[in-house]
């Protein structure tokens, strides 16, 4: 059964701390991404990576980075968290030949 | 950048009645995907529609793609209370998925019993 897994299903942090957020997938995908969800803004892409070590910049990076150290592995650090990335996160890997995304359960997050 | 309109944003009805729900763009995609997310869960994937005016038909789901490969359509048949969910629509643009597809803001369904 393939499986995209992340770390954290609920953090809560406070105003300009370090955030790290981790998913796996275990079916072996060159590509990955992170979306964050909003009521009314549906899905928008922050970030997404080819390969290891690779990324891009999807719609919305701004106060977020990521790290592709490894090809399972897709973290995303919010490097000073604020109350507007209050939000729930979801990560992603997609199927590249019928482009089929499977997604983690989510992670949300709480800024205060 | 390619948008997808989704209409309507809030579906609220009883079980038994069909609905449809839309979505729509000024934009041509290769493909267009369906997903239906569960509260506390990741979206999960329905159907990939590919040629224009193809029909998929999932048990009480039918999925339409427009001709012009513009717009989409899911229709549900004697809805139950199972179909509640949020229903989302994702187009691939000519760069292929590999660079994210564009989703739709999604219809909140309820099926009421």
């Amino acid at each position: 059964d393939v499986k995209v897994t992340q770390s954290s299903r609920y953090l809560v942090k406070r105003t300009g701390e370090k955030v790290f957020l981790e998913c796996v997938q275990d079916m072996d995908h060159e590509n990955m991404f992170w979306y964050r969800q909003d009521p009314g803004l549906g899905l928008r892409l922050i970030y997404f990576s080819y390969d290891v070590k690779m990324k891009e910049k999807g719609d919305i990076p701004e106060g977020y980075s990521v790290s592709r150290e490894k090809k399972e592995r897709f973290s995303l650090i919010l490097e000073s968290a604020s109350t507007n990335q209050t939000s729930m996160y979801l990560c992603a890997s997609i199927y590249s030949l019928t482009g089929e995304l499977f997604f983690g359960e989510g992670s949300r997050l709480t800024v205060l | 950048t390619q948008l997808l309109e989704q209409s309507p944003q809030f579906l609220s009805i009883q079980e038994g009645e069909n609905l449809t729900v839309y979505c729509n763009s000024s934009s041509v995609f290769s493909s267009l995907q369906w997903y239906r997310q569960e509260p506390g869960e990741g979206p999960v994937l329905l159907v990939t529609v590919v040629t224009g005016g193809e029909v998929k038909k999932l048990k009480r789901l039918t999925f339409q793609f427009g001709d012009a490969r513009k717009d989409s359509s899911l229709h549900i048949t004697a809805a139950q209370p199972g179909d509640t969910g949020l229903y989302l629509c994702a187009g691939e643009g000519s760069g292929g998925g590999a660079d994210g597809l564009t989703f739709g803001k999604g219809t909140h369904l309820i099926i009421q019993p």
